[in-house]
C-alpha cells in the first residue's frame, strides 16, 4: 500500500500566487486533515474531514480552502500565498473507532513563498 | 480549548533511560498519543493510552495519569538512532488530534 501520498514535495511561490497541494490516500480512512509545521510550534491543524463531503475548520484555517469530493482525495488550497504560509505542511489520514488516534502521515510538502 | 506542554530539548546519554513528559489540559479528552519524527520525516505514531498505566512496546513505555492530566514517553536502551522530536497528542472523540511543540531528543555517546 502507497499510504499517505502528497505532491508535490517542494514549492516556491510568489506572494500572491495560488495553488493546490494534493493529498491521497489508499487506505479508505474516513478521516482525512491537514497540518502545518512551523519550527518550535509543533504540528497545528489547518482544516479536517470526516467523510466526503464534510470539512471544517482547525486552528490556523485562515488564508486555505479545502474539500472532500471523495474518500481518497483531500487537497489543499492556498487562495493568495504569503510569506507566513511558508511551512511544511503534512497530510494525514486516520480511521474511526479504536484507530482514531493513530494518525498516518504523508511525506509533506515544504513550501516557500517569497 | 486544549493546550499540552512538554520539554523544549532533551539530552541523554546512548544506552541510558529517558522519559519526556506531557501536561495537557483538554475538555472531552479520550487519550494520549506520542508520535516520532526524525528531521525532514514525517511523524510516526508510537504509542496511546486511553487508561491511566503503564503501555509496553519494546524499548518504549507510555504512561498516563487522567487524574492529572499528565503522561510520559520513556525510552529504554537508548540508541543514536533514536535521536528525533517527539510529540505528545490529545484525542477528543472525533476531532483530529491536537499536538504539543514538541521535544527535541538528542542522544550523543
Amino acid at each position: 500500500n502507497a499510504g499517505v501520498t502528497q505532491t508535490p514535495k517542494f514549492q516556491v511561490l510568489k506572494t500572491g500566487q495560488s495553488m493546490t497541494l494534493q493529498c491521497a490516500q489508499d487506505m479508505n480512512h474516513e478521516y482525512m486533515s491537514w497540518y502545518r509545521q512551523d519550527p518550535g510550534m509543533g504540528l497545528r491543524l489547518i482544516h479536517y474531514s470526516v467523510g466526503a463531503g464534510i470539512t471544517d475548520q482547525g486552528e490556523v484555517p485562515n488564508g486555505y480552502n479545502v474539500s472532500r469530493s471523495t474518500t481518497e482525495d483531500f487537497p489543499l488550497r492556498l487562495l493568495s500565498a504569503a510569506p507566513s504560509q511558508t511551512s511544511v505542511y503534512f497530510c494525514a489520514s486516520n480511521d474511526r473507532g479504536q484507530s482514531v488516534h493513530s494518525l498516518h502521515f504523508g511525506n509533506g510538502t515544504r513550501l516557500t513563498v517569497t | 480549548g486544549q493546550s499540552l506542554e512538554q520539554p523544549s530539548e532533551v539530552t541523554a546519554v546512548e544506552g541510558a533511560i529517558v522519559q519526556i513528559n506531557c501536561t495537557y489540559q483538554t475538555s472531552g479528552f479520550y487519550g494520549l498519543s506520542w508520535y516520532q519524527q526524525h528531521d525532514g520525516g514525517a511523524p510516526t505514531f508510537l504509542s496511546y493510552n486511553a487508561l491511566d498505566g503503564l503501555e509496553e512496546t519494546g524499548r518504549f513505555s507510555s504512561f498516563l495519569s487522567r487524574s492529572d492530566s499528565y503522561g510520559y514517553l520513556l525510552l529504554q536502551e537508548l540508541q543514536m538512532k533514536d535521536s528525533a522530536s517527539y510529540f505528545c497528542a490529545v484525542t477528543s472523540g472525533n476531532t483530529p488530534l491536537v499536538f504539543g511543540k514538541g521535544t527535541r531528543l538528542s542522544v550523543i555517546a
